[in-house]
């Protein structure tokens, strides 16, 4: 069964510096979201993206974030300086349709920054 | 404030039993729900889903129910096993909006 890969799993930075996680969607899907989960806490939508570019975007995506699909396969969410509060996992998840229909995440990159 | 919330954070259920999960949502424009079973250190998986104009739905070993009028959604799971056990999100989806919504989390626990 076809399924989101995520790289890194864990990923280890120091506060300040710039860090990119790493998605690859499922083949046939057009449309892709980052999620951030806090330890403990639910899941916060961050960002859709459909047809290069950015569909919606939540109060939490500010100008420290940035996505791209730099290529057929790759979607990548860019934290540029990252804070300590940005410490949390973050979900990559694709779909067929924009709405009404499951999204499929991927399994998540734990960020810890120090 | 509108939002989608769960009734009990933790569930515990003997091994063979039925058990329910409950889910509150208070937007009225919410058309498109789902749950999503979450394991320690995985992503969220995808379990059942349903539309506001149904209200019962059923998958293998799982239904879904909704309820419009008490805006409330419900998840039991038949013969609960030991590999249930996980964090279960609902989930939903206002209109035209592509972004999910989760509710906080009930965690279920299967006592063998």
């Amino acid at each position: 069964e076809p399924e989101v890969t995520q790289t890194p799993s864990h990923q280890v930075t120091q506060m300040g510096q710039e860090v990119i996680l790493r998605c690859v969607p499922i083949s046939n899907h057009l449309y892709f979201y980052w999620y951030r989960q806090i330890l403990g806490q639910k899941v916060e939508f961050l960002v859709s993206f459909y047809n290069n570019e950015i569909s919606e975007k939540s109060e939490i995506f500010d100008d420290q974030f940035s996505v791209e699909r730099p290529d057929g396969s790759n979607f990548t969410l860019k934290i540029r300086s990252t804070k300590l509060e940005d410490s949390a996992m973050y979900f990559c998840a694709s779909g067929t349709e924009y709405s009404n229909q499951p999204q499929h995440f991927g399994d998540g990159t734990r960020l810890s920054i120090l | 404030g509108e939002s989608v919330g769960l009734h009990l954070p933790t569930l515990s259920v003997q091994e063979g039993d039925n058990s329910i999960i409950n889910c509150a949502y208070s937007n009225s424009a919410s058309d498109y729900f789902i749950w999503y079973k979450q394991e320690s250190g995985k992503g969220p998986q995808f379990i059942i889903d349903i539309r506001s104009n149904m209200d019962k739905r059923q998958g293998q070993r799982v239904t879904v129910l909704l309820n419009k009028t008490v805006k409330h959604l419900s998840l039991q799971i038949a013969a609960t096993q030991p590999g249930d056990s996980a964090v279960y999100f609902c989930a939903e989806n206002r209109g035209s909006q592509g972004n999910l919504i989760f509710g906080k989390g009930t965690k279920l626990s299967v006592k063998p």
